[in-house]
């Protein structure tokens, strides 16, 4: 079955510490591997995108990696604000019948304090 | 203005009772999506559309039904609300391009008593 797991469900961290957040996944046929950041009450905004052939990417200060061979991800937070405080949800695509099926992870709820 | 609308925001209604959710966009983008989001759990897709004249069922279809008006109008629809519905409803869109980001609404909160 394909399946999406995050690690930790939650994190306290203070302000301008560093981070990393995990995506275990057992997908199959794999096509990507997205992270999004939901804020409170609001939708999830796509962070950034990892294709097979990608192991590292940064987009700020959130840098994804990317294990296909072990079939993890991780997220990692660097110098965090409180702004980064929100829940990170990884989303992996799987190709089946030539269409893109979707399987969502539950989120880590990530808090940052001051 | 918000690329991606929903309306209501929130909505309390009794077992039941038909409750319609609104999703409009402006991005003009071809597909659009109605996921459910319940606490502790990931997004789970209800309907989905490719285009006007395409609807499909996702992995939670029971209890609802969906009607694309336009291409910028989806709309989902609870036929007699039931408790285990109470949860926080999301639309979103995208291209038919490979990769394609979905964008999401600010999402409508439900409550059926």
């Amino acid at each position: 079955k394909n399946q999406v797991e995050q690690s930790p469900q939650s994190l306290i961290i203070l302000e301008g510490k560093n981070c990393t957040l995990q995506c275990n996944y057992t997908v199959s046929p794999f096509s990507n591997l997205r992270w999004y950041k939901q804020d409170t009450g609001r939708g999830p905004v796509s962070l950034t995108i990892m294709t097979f052939s990608e192991n590292t990417k940064s987009n700020g200060r959130y840098t994804a990696t990317l294990d296909a061979d072990t079939k993890q991800s991780s997220l990692h937070i660097t110098a965090s604000q409180l702004s980064d405080s929100a829940s990170y949800i990884c989303v992996v695509s799987a190709i089946l019948d030539s269409n893109y099926q979707l399987i969502w992870g539950a989120g880590t709820k990530l808090i940052i304090k001051p | 203005d918000a690329d991606v609308t929903q309306t209501p925001r929130n909505r309390i209604t009794k077992t039941g009772k038909r409750i319609m959710l609104e999703c409009s966009q402006t991005k003009g983008h071809d597909r659009m999506y109605w996921y459910r989001q319940d606490p502790g759990l990931g997004l789970q897709l209800i309907y989905y559309s490719f285009d006007v004249k395409d609807i499909n069922k996702g992995e939670i279809s029971d209890g609802y039904s969906v009607s694309r008006q336009a291409q910028a109008k989806f709309s989902l629809s609870l036929e007699s609300a039931i408790p285990n519905q109470t949860a926080l409803y999301f639309c979103a869109t995208s291209t038919r391009e490979r990769y394609n980001e979905q964008f999401f609404g600010p999402g409508t909160r439900l409550t059926v008593l």
